[in-house]
């Protein structure tokens, strides 16, 4: 899977904001998509994984959904807290195990 | 439980020596990956090994660099006669098994390779 877009590629927000990022991806030889988190100087933290369209998964304050159909999925962060700050990543997966990076979503959240 | 191990963390060559990074998956699992991570650039899928084979190797340099995952002990990404377009960031993941399963794959801390 090649052209894995993330938007937007930086973002600022205020304490207790909400906020979502797109990822988009080709829906073709599509077979899974992976969220991860990714603070600076530690592992990329696995969030999610969807398969179905549809999907919609969700943790704590933080949920995504999937549209396999028109390739792209949604993360949404309700009510953003200064340890939200960090790097989000999106990666779909065809039928091969490899993953397929985004350039990422950095959210900075403001204190 | 303990996650995915990569050591060493930091690692430092000169230009034509070797560099081996290790790479521990989590208990349990059988299927480990390697990504890199090129200064300003994202993540790139290098390899993918289970036990004594290698599956998918799409994404690694034709040349220099290898990969294995032997029966017993971890797996090893090897890089021969360094060169400076080889520094980056050198992530291992790890899955498990699930047959007809979703598969998480869980990222080790990372091996920071700098050539000199």
């Amino acid at each position: 899977i090649l052209n894995v877009e993330q938007s937007p590629q930086s973002l600022h927000v205020q304490e207790g904001d909400s906020t979502n990022f797109t990822c988009s991806f080709p829906s073709s030889n599509f077979y899974a998509l992976h969220w991860y988190r990714w603070e600076t100087a530690k592992s990329p933290e696995a969030l999610f994984v969807m398969t179905l369209n549809g999907d919609e998964k969700k943790k704590g304050r933080i949920s995504a959904t999937l549209n396999t159909k028109e390739g792209y999925s949604y993360l949404y962060i309700k009510g953003s807290q200064p340890e939200d700050s960090a790097t989000y990543l999106c990666a779909p997966s065809g039928s091969a195990r490899q993953l397929t990076f985004g350039s990422g979503t950095q959210l900075t959240v403001l204190p | 439980n303990a996650g995915v191990m990569q050591n060493p963390r930091h690692l430092v060559r000169r230009r034509g020596q070797e560099a081996r990074l290790r790479c521990s998956p989590m208990k349990g699992h059988s299927h480990v990956y390697w990504y890199r991570q090129l200064p300003e650039e994202g993540l790139k899928f290098m390899v993918y090994l289970q036990k004594e084979n290698i599956i998918d190797e799409s994404g690694m340099p034709k040349e220099r660099f290898s990969a294995e995952f032997p029966k017993e002990g971890p797996s090893i990404l090897r890089i021969q006669q360094v060169v400076r377009g080889d520094s980056a960031a050198y992530f291992c993941a790890s899955s498990s098994d699930r047959a007809g399963g979703v598969y998480e794959q869980y990222f080790g801390p990372g091996t920071r390779l700098t050539v000199t």
